[in-house]
């Protein structure tokens, strides 16, 4: 059955301590893996797109990296502004797309 | 550029009413996803819709459905409504369908069945 996992489900860090959130799926004919934030009441944002195993995407504090069976979202000296719920999701061959249930981060001043 | 926008933010039904929800694509965006998220939940996907014609459907029964319009603005329809199909309900639009493309998402209908 395909599936995205994410981990950890909550993520409590100090500002400025970096850490790592995690997803793992196990769909069929992977065309593309998303990363979104989203804040209490508002829609998912558009983050990274990541193709293919050894790709890298960065932006400001976020590093989103794949490899065949999993992709990392790295967070490097996170700030308050940073809390949020960050989602990952996959599209494959079957035309679907897959959320996971997403890793919800507070950062602390 | 006007994101996407979904109306209305939020709406309560009862059980076995009929409901369309509204979604305005983003400028240029020809393919439009729905999703449902319910609370505590990543977005669930119920169809696309490129170019006036479904393209790609999740698991969801047919009483859930959709239409998109020639200015690629979108609606989806629920009949017959029960319980758990309260949640938000998310409109992605993309330039194109399939993953070559990001979505970008509207802010939700919060849909509350009593």
């Amino acid at each position: 059955e395909d599936q995205v996992t994410q981990s950890p489900e909550a993520l409590r860090l100090q500002e400025g301590e970096s850490s790592s959130l995690n997803c793992s799926y196990t769909v069929s004919g992977l065309r593309g893996l998303f990363w979104y934030r989203q804040d209490p009441g508002k829609g998912p944002e558009f983050l990274f797109t990541l193709y293919s195993a050894g790709e890298e995407k960065e932006k400001e504090r976020l590093k989103a990296t794949l490899t065949k069976k999993e992709s990392f979202l790295h967070i490097t000296a996170p700030k308050p502004e940073d809390s949020a719920t960050y989602l990952c999701a996959v599209y494959h061959t079957g035309n679907q797309f897959y959320f996971g249930t997403g890793t919800s981060l507070t950062v602390i001043p | 550029e006007t994101g996407v926008t979904q109306s209305p933010t939020h709406l309560i039904k009862t059980r076995g009413q009929q409901v369309t929800l509204r979604c305005s694509s983003q400028s240029g965006h020809n393919t439009v996803s729905w999703y449902q998220q319910a609370l505590g939940q990543g977005p669930q996907f119920i169809f696309q819709y490129y170019r006036e014609e479904e393209n790609g459907r999740g698991n969801f029964p047919p009483r859930f459905s959709g239409l998109q319009f020639p200015n690629y603005s979108s609606e989806l329809n629920v009949n017959a409504l029960e319980l758990d199909d309260s949640a938000l309900y998310l409109c992605a639009s993309s330039l194109e369908p399939g993953g070559d493309q990001p979505q970008h998402f509207g802010d939700g209908t919060r849909l509350s069945i009593l």
